[in-house]
This record gives structure tokens, C-alpha cells and sequence, in this order.
């Protein structure tokens, strides 16, 4: 089956740098990737939706500053957090799919940590 | 907006019995999909089952059932035989048909499955 990766699986980064997560799907072309936040014990929050090639659409409340999503090809998706805070630790998912109505595939996750 | 609810954070269930887990929706569309997700503890998301609010079919999938009452704007999930990988939390969402939405997904707050034996 389709299959997402997202790298890195855990990432521990001091308060103000800035971190980099990939999303690549590695057996289709993902026209649309969506990245989203889980914390503790909760469900998963959409922040962003990402066409290749395109500019990002951030949902309400979502910094576009401070997550800068770049979908620079067809297998890949970058979701950059911008001078990491503690508040910024969470699980951070990706999902892909192909055409509009292809099936949703979702990476592994990243844990954050910023100390 | 979209909204789902799901009402019950945590269920149980013993080895080889069946569990519903409830799921309920606010939307005010016709044309929509459902879908019930597992993330087990390795935090993977995994699609259980999906159902087209067009169908007046429930769908199934091996073990895993759903009622759909569109009216009722109900969806819950049956887990018959339950097995002790079927451990995990358990995400409803709904997903529009208006291709402005670009198709994403909206999940519910989720339900912790424990399975006894």
C-alpha cells in the first residue's frame, strides 16, 4: 500500500532555533499533503494544507510565520518550526493523497521537544 | 464549520466480546464522508473504516461494522470479537464534499479502547 514517511520520528531543539520535518510519500504523488498537531491525550488539529506548488492554506489560529510549510515537489512536504518555544512541543503529523478523492495516507509522526 | 463529537473518552471491553463506540456530527451538507481511525500506541494512523453519506448501506470491514443514521447525524463503530490489538484510541472525522474544503479531514476528540482479557 501507500506508504508516507515522515522524518524525523523524535527531535529535541533548544528554545529559539528552528526545526525541520519532512513528509514524503514515497509510492505515489502527493498533490496535497496536510499537516497536523496532536497533543497529549487529544485529538488531532489541522494546521495547514499544502498543494505542490503552491502556497499554503494555515487554518485559523495557525502562525504562518512560525510554521513555514514549503510543498516543493510531488513527493514532499516540509514543515519548518521557526524559533521553537516549549509550547511548541507536540506530535506533529503529516498526511498525503494523491488525486481529490485518493485515500489519505498519514506518516508516523514527530515528536518535538523544545527544552 | 464541521463538528464532531465523540462522548465517551474511554471504553473497555473483555477479549471476544463486542463494543460500539459513538460518534455523533453537526454539518449542515449532504454529500460527505465518515471515517473511523485507530491510533494504536505507536501513534500511526490507521483507517478502520469509511462510509459515503450517499450510501444507505452500512459499511463493513472483517470485524468492524458502523451505523450510519444520517438523519440522526450518528455514526458509531462496532468492534465484534475483539482482539487485544484492537487496543487503541479511536478517532471519528468527517470529511466535506466541497471541493473549497480541499477535502481535509476533521476528527473528533477521541476514544481510549482498553481491551481485557
Amino acid at each position: 500500500g501507500a506508504v508516507v514517511s515522515q522524518h524525523p520520528s523524535r527531535v529535541i531543539c533548544k528554545s529559539g532555533t528552528s526545526v525541520k520535518i519532512e513528509c514524503r510519500s514515497l509510492d505515489f504523488q502527493a498533490t496535497t499533503m496536510f499537516w497536523y498537531r496532536q497533543f497529549p491525550k487529544q485529538s488531532l488539529m489541522l494546521m495547514a494544507t499544502s498543494n505542490e506548488g503552491s502556497k499554503a492554506t494555515y487554518e485559523q489560529g495557525v502562525e504562518k510565520d512560525k510554521f513555514l510549510i514549503n510543498h516543493a515537489s510531488l513527493t514532499l512536504s516540509t514543515l519548518t518550526v521557526t524559533s521553537a518555544h516549549p509550547e511548541d512541543s507536540s506530535f506533529y503529523i503529516c498526511s498525503a493523497r494523491g488525486g481529490y478523492n485518493s485515500p489519505l495516507h498519514f506518516g508516523n509522526g514527530t515528536r518535538l521537544t523544545v527544552t | 464549520a464541521q463538528t464532531v463529537t465523540q462522548s465517551q473518552p474511554e471504553m473497555s471491553v473483555q477479549e471476544a466480546e463486542t463494543v460500539t463506540l459513538s460518534c455523533t456530527y453537526d454539518t449542515s451538507e449532504s454529500d460527505y464522508y465518515l471515517f473511523w481511525y485507530k491510533q494504536p500506541p505507536s501513534r500511526q494512523m490507521i483507517l478502520v473504516i469509511r462510509q459515503e453519506a450517499y450510501k444507505q448501506q452500512n459499511a463493513t470491514e472483517n470485524r468492524f461494522s458502523v451505523n450510519f443514521q444520517k438523519a440522526a447525524k450518528s455514526f458509531s463503530l462496532k468492534i465484534s470479537d475483539s482482539q487485544l490489538g484492537d487496543a487503541a484510541m479511536y478517532f471519528c472525522a468527517y470529511r466535506s464534499e466541497n471541493t473549497g474544503t480541499a477535502s481535509k479531514l476533521t476528527f473528533g476528540t477521541g476514544t481510549r479502547l482498553q481491551v481485557t482479557l
